[in-house]
């Protein structure tokens, strides 16, 4: 299986500021990364595919990038609604594997 | 609106066998792949596997000789079977949908789009 890896695991930040996450898979994967949002006690929201590509509905201020092992995704300008858990996935091969989360929260 | 819903008992004895369904609206079960995904404190997000329209289907192979995941197209909905469940079985179950795109750099694949909103499934004598 493909280890998906997160850095942070958690991560505090003020409205405005700029994140950023990274996800390294244990071996290349070309672009198949996809990112995830979740909040307390709902299902994931699919965020991004393809490692750049915005699902529809997601705001710009949301942007990944990253090809083969190393990814990152950013949120420009961070709003009070995208305090949540992040997650990566590849889907380059069966099984399907994420990684732990990193939990955003307000500093 | 494409929406999934999740459905099936709440609570399953240690050694029995869980069952769910997941009732697609607003979208055909034809020409997508359909995934279930469990969640849990102490494992994080877990594929379990995934069906095609036709019937073909991809395990976890760390379930899957407890694994069934079936489609019925006459009715828009697929299920997951999961057998000789335990405590560690416990969790919250998504659905969700795979949907193939091809994109203008010349990328192509199935990624996730939709997921259901979860069921809690507790294992418990």
């Amino acid at each position: 299986d493909i280890q998906m890896t997160q850095a942070p695991s958690s991560l505090s930040a003020s409205v405005g500021d700029r994140v950023t996450i990274t996800c390294r898979a244990s071996q290349a994967i070309t672009n198949y990364l996809a990112w995830f949002q979740q909040k307390p006690g709902e299902a994931p929201k699919s965020l991004i595919y393809a490692a750049s590509s915005l699902q529809t509905g997601v705001p710009s201020r949301f942007s990944g990038s990253g090809y083969g092992t190393d990814f990152t995704l950013t949120i420009s300008s961070l709003q009070p609604e995208d305090f949540a858990t992040y997650y990566c996935q590849q889907y380059n091969t069966h099984p399907r594997t994420f990684g732990q989360g990193t939990k955003l929260e307000i500093k | 609106q494409v929406q999934l819903q999740e459905s099936g008992p709440g609570l399953v004895k240690p050694s029995e066998t869980l069952s769910l369904a997941c009732t697609v609206s607003g979208s055909s079960i034809s020409t997508y792949y359909w995934t279930w995904i469990r969640q849990s404190p102490g494992t994080g997000l877990e594929w379990i596997g995934c069906i095609y329209s036709t019937g073909s289907t991809n395990y976890n192979p760390s379930l899957k000789s407890r694994v069934t995941i079936s489609v019925d197209t006459s009715n828009n909905q697929f299920s997951l079977s999961l057998s000789s469940v335990t405590a560690a079985d416990t969790a919250v179950y998504y659905c969700a949908r795979e949907t193939y795109y091809s994109d203008s750099r010349g990328y192509s694949g199935h990624a996730f789009d939709i997921w259901g909103q979860g069921t809690l499934v507790t294992v418990s004598s």
